[in-house]
C-alpha cells in the first residue's frame, strides 16, 4: 500500500517565478491537506482540500493557491514567489469515511527561492 | 499567535533513560491531540494520539499524558534508543481531527549510545 507521494522533492526557483508542487493521497482517503515547513520551524496550515473543493485555509496570501482532482490528488500552486517562500512543502492526507481522521504527511517537496 | 506551546527546544538522554516532552494548549475547542517524529529530510510521521475522553494512552515505548483541567498533554519516551533522536511535534486538531493540524515548534531529541 503506497503512502503518501510528492512530487517533486527537490525544487529551485528564482523570485518572482510560479511553482507546482503534486501530492499522490494515501490509497482510501478523500482528502488532503498541505503545509508550509521552515527551517527549524513546525509545520504550518495552508489549507485543506475535500470533494475537490477547498474546506479550510490558512493565513497564507491567495498567492498561494490550490486544486484537487476527482482522484483525489492536489496540487500547490505558489505565484510571484518570494525569498521567504522556500521551505518544506508537505502533503497530508486522511479520510473521511472511517471516521477515523489521523493525517498521515509525504516526504514534501524542498523549494528553494534564489 | 502560538495556539501550542513545547518544551523543551531539545534535549539530550542516555540511551536507556527517558525522554519526556511538554506541551500546552490554548483552544479549548481542540478535541485530538498527535504527537509527530519526523528525521532530517522526510515529512513527519504520525507517532501515537490522544482524545480528550482518556488521560493516558500507552502504544509500546511511547506514552501520552493527557490533563484537560490544565490544557496540557506530554509525550514520555522510555528506554530511550539512538533510533528515537529526531525532531518531535505536538499537535492539536478540531472536529476530532478532521481540521487543520496546528503544531508546536519541535523538540530535538539526542539519545547518546
Amino acid at each position: 500500500d503506497a503512502g503518501v507521494t510528492q512530487s517533486p522533492t527537490h525544487l529551485i526557483k528564482t523570485r518572482g517565478q510560479q511553482v507546482t508542487l503534486r501530492c499522490s493521497p494515501k490509497s482510501g482517503h478523500d482528502t488532503v491537506s498541505w503545509y508550509q515547513q521552515a527551517l527549524g520551524q513546525g509545520p504550518q496550515f495552508i489549507f485543506q482540500y475535500y470533494e475537490e473543493e477547498e474546506r479550510q485555509r490558512g493565513n497564507f496570501p491567495d498567492r498561494f493557491s490550490g486544486h484537487q482532482f476527482p482522484n483525489y490528488s492536489s496540487e500547490l500552486n505558489v505565484n510571484a514567489l518570494l525569498l521567504g517562500d522556500s521551505a518544506l512543502y508537505l502533503c497530508a492526507s486522511s479520510g473521511s469515511t472511517s471516521g477515523n481522521y489521523e493525517q498521515f504527511f509525504g516526504p514534501g517537496t524542498r523549494l528553494t527561492v534564489l | 499567535q502560538q495556539q501550542v506551546k513545547q518544551s523543551p527546544q531539545s534535549l539530550i538522554v542516555q540511551k536507556g533513560g527517558i525522554s519526556i516532552i511538554n506541551c500546552a494548549y490554548e483552544n479549548t475547542a481542540f478535541d485530538y491531540f498527535p504527537w509527530y517524529q519526523q528525521f532530517p529530510g522526510k515529512g513527519p510521521a504520525l507517532l501515537i494520539a490522544i482524545r480528550p475522553d482518556v488521560s493516558e494512552k500507552k502504544e509500546g515505548r511511547f506514552t501520552i499524558s493527557f490533563n484537560k483541567s490544565a490544557k496540557q498533554f506530554s509525550l514520555h519516551i522510555m528506554d530511550s534508543q539512538p533510533g528515537d533522536s529526531a525532531t518531535y511535534f505536538c499537535a492539536a486538531s478540531n472536529q476530532g481531527g478532521s481540521e487543520k493540524l496546528v503544531f508546536g515548534k519541535g523538540m530535538k531529541l539526542t539519545v547518546n549510545p
